[in-house]
């Protein structure tokens, strides 16, 4: 199947320090992006869409200005969380859909942010 | 057996037996369904997939099955391996270019 390519896998930064979280489609293309945060024994909970070209998706209770989302090409989308904060503290998850593809999404490897 | 744990409900089997993981979703214009494995650390990996249209389908050791009239999918491993050890998820989306929602998962743990 699709590769799909996140970066850092883990990462431990101090509080009031930005964060920035890579995603790549090694072997597609990819329209549409998707951001998951996802807390210890619970699901995956849908934070934004990603969308190449314009402006992010973002879904209710999200801040915009906290998680900033850019996807400036076909293969790669970032998350940059700012000024992270102790509750930042999460694993992130980004999945990518091919384009053209209508449903399949291919996840990342996920990245462990622990904020001190 | 199964118990519900502080957030994710487990399911616990022997080496050798079948498993059926239940979900309930919850958008009855949803028409695609896909089941996920997540090991610890990881992200999610993709098991199999069923549209609308069909009540059944089958993998390699797995089997989903759909009934809409109640808005229940479920996963069955044959002879369930200590690798299955996971947590496994379903996903759910409509048609178009919407994203997947996931439901809550299962802790399936095998005992050897």
């Amino acid at each position: 199947g699709a590769v799909v390519s996140q970066h850092p896998s883990w990462v431990i930064c101090k509080s009031g320090t930005s964060v920035k979280i890579e995603c790549r489609s090694l072997d597609f293309q990819a329209t549409t992006m998707f951001w998951y945060r996802q807390f210890p024994k619970q699901s995956l909970m849908l934070m934004a869409t990603s969308n190449e070209g314009s402006k992010a998706t973002y879904e209710q209770g999200v801040e915009k200005d906290k998680f900033l989302i850019n996807h400036a090409s076909l293969t790669l989308s970032t998350l940059t969380v700012t000024s992270a904060h102790p509750e930042d503290s999460s694993f992130y998850i980004c999945s990518a859909r091919e384009q053209g593809a209508r449903e399949k999404l291919f996840f990342g490897s996920g990245t462990q942010l622990s904020v001190l | 057996g199964e118990s519900v744990g502080l957030h994710l409900p487990t399911l616990s089997v022997q080496e050798g037996d079948n498993s059926i993981i239940n979900c309930a979703y919850s958008n009855s214009a949803s028409d695609y369904f896909i089941w996920y494995k997540q090991e610890s650390g990881k992200g999610p990996q993709f098991i199999i997939d069923i549209r609308s249209n069909m009540d059944k389908r089958q993998g390699q050791r797995v089997t989903v099955l759909l009934n809409k009239t109640v808005k229940h999918l479920s996963l069955q491993i044959a002879a369930t391996q200590p690798g299955d050890s996971a947590v496994y998820f379903c996903a759910e989306t409509s048609s178009g270019n919407t994203p997947l929602v996931f439901g809550k998962g299962t802790r399936l743990s095998v005992i050897a």
